[in-house]
């Protein structure tokens, strides 16, 4: 079966350091990628997307993640962390073929420390 | 603001009541999906329509049902209510009816059942 393991719960930086959360899935077939952010009291947003082509894509505020399909990872990537990150951050895996829904992760909570 | 909007914002209401949750997908967008969030089961995928037409279904409830309009608009029905229901309700959409075109969430409904 499908499924995204994100195994930090949890993860507390300081402001100005860099950032990786972990993501990993489980999929038959070359999964479609996403990486969401929710802030508290909001809706989801979008930061970016594996496809296919560049392992290595680039999304909004910064953000980087690589899709490793010998780990199957996603990991998402910052280099310099900012306050106004702080939020809860979900990976998620595209199912198709009669099943079109993104499967979640359980989401890693970031804390940034001044 | 992802151009998803749903209404209300928050709904409380009473164990064995009935709700109906209202979306409006992106401006040309053809496939709304509803997502229950919970603090235990995560964010889950319920169902997908696409351009009127149920596409998929996940983990709905018999007790929920949903519908979207000629004007693309969706809503999502939930009766004979369970303290177990109350949860945070996202409506997502998308251009195309597949996981590979980006989804966007609205800011959700947020439900308490007293």
């Amino acid at each position: 079966a499908q499924s995204v393991t994100q195994p930090d719960i949890h993860i507390t930086v300081s402001e100005g350091a860099s950032l990786e959360l972990r993501c990993n899935y489980s999929y038959g077939a070359t999964p479609y990628l996403f990486w969401y952010v929710q802030s508290p009291g909001q809706g989801l947003q979008l930061l970016l997307k594996y496809f296919s082509g560049d392992t290595l894509v680039q999304g909004i505020k910064g953000f980087e993640a690589e899709f490793k399909r010998s780990q199957s990872s996603f990991n998402l990537r910052k280099p310099s962390v900012h306050w106004s990150d702080a939020a809860e951050y979900f990976c998620a895996v595209g199912i198709s073929g009669g099943y079109n829904k993104l499967i979640f992760g359980a989401g890693t909570r970031l804390a940034v420390h001044p | 603001d992802s151009g998803v909007t749903q209404t209300p914002k928050h709904l409380i209401t009473a164990t064995g009541q009935r709700v109906t949750l209202r979306c409006s997908p992106r401006s040309g967008d053809l496939s709304v999906y509803w997502y229950q969030q919970s603090l235990d089961q995560g964010l889950q995928f319920l169902i997908q329509y696409y351009n009127g037409e149920e596409r998929a279904k996940g983990n709905i409830l018999e007790r929920f049902s949903a519908q979207q309009f000629p004007d693309l608009h969706s809503e999502l029905n939930l009766s004979s209510l369970e303290l177990g229901d109350s949860a945070l309700y996202f409506c997502a959409s998308s251009v195309g009816p597949t996981s590979s075109y980006e989804q966007y969430f609205g800011p959700g409904t947020r439900l308490t059942v007293t």
